[in-house]
């Protein structure tokens, strides 16, 4: 089955720098990747995705990259927020199910 | 719109006792999923519902834990004498048929004493 590896497990930035997060799976059938964000006792919340035909997309201060030779992907946070502080998760759908990574936990210190 | 909503927002039951878990999809959406997460990780599926049936129940522990979604849009996750180990926040997300952007529930807390 699909495995998914998140590093680091917690991160620390300055307010404005850059924040990056980095996966890798497993199973090369892994068609779509999702980024969700957590905030303490809230829902997760879909805040970029990709998909396996593309190697790069953004949406503002966010952005993700592919490689799919590698089996590796990654969120990039630029000019990172206090409001940016949360536990950010990765995941790889395979068939139906998505496959979590453990999580990173995001500090922004102002 | 509404989103996904899971009632109760937080259970404590007793060791043995049986639990029923509930989740309201965004409405049209016709795939509902369950995930179970433990603190400190990330969530783990349980069961993929296409409509009224069980596409994908590989996710389940046991057969203590079951779920069902009769009319094809609510759902009920149901647990059989529950365990201290059970004790997690149980997510439910649902999707557009053909798409794969999963949308979250605020969970249920789950607390087996």
């Amino acid at each position: 089955g699909e495995n998914v590896e998140q590093h680091p497990s917690t991160l620390s930035v300055q307010e404005g720098d850059s924040a990056v997060i980095k996966c890798t799976y497993s199973d090369s059938a892994s068609n779509y990747f999702p980024w969700y964000k957590q905030e303490l006792g809230k829902r997760p919340q879909l805040i970029i995705d990709i998909r396996s035909n593309v190697g790069e997309k953004k949406d503002q201060r966010i952005a993700v990259t592919l490689n799919k030779t590698a089996k590796h992907f990654s969120l990039h946070i630029t000019e990172t927020q206090p409001e940016d502080s949360a536990v950010y998760f990765c995941a790889a759908l395979r068939g139906n199910k998505l496959v979590f990574g453990a999580g990173t936990i995001l500090r922004v210190k102002s | 719109g509404a989103g996904v909503s899971q009632t109760p927002s937080n259970k404590v039951t007793e060791k043995g006792k049986y639990v029923e878990l509930r989740c309201d999809p965004i409405s049209g959406h016709t795939a509902l999923y369950w995930y179970r997460q433990s603190l400190g990780q990330g969530p783990e599926f349980l069961i993929y519902f296409q409509g009224t049936g069980a596409a994908d129940d590989s996710g389940l522990p046991n057969d203590r834990f079951f779920a069902v979604r009769p009319e094809g849009s609510v759902s009920t996750l149901k647990i059989q004498r529950t365990e201290r180990g059970d004790s997690a926040v149980y997510l439910c997300a649902s999707s557009l048929s053909g798409s794969n952007e999963q949308f979250f529930g605020p969970g249920t807390r789950l607390t087996v004493l």
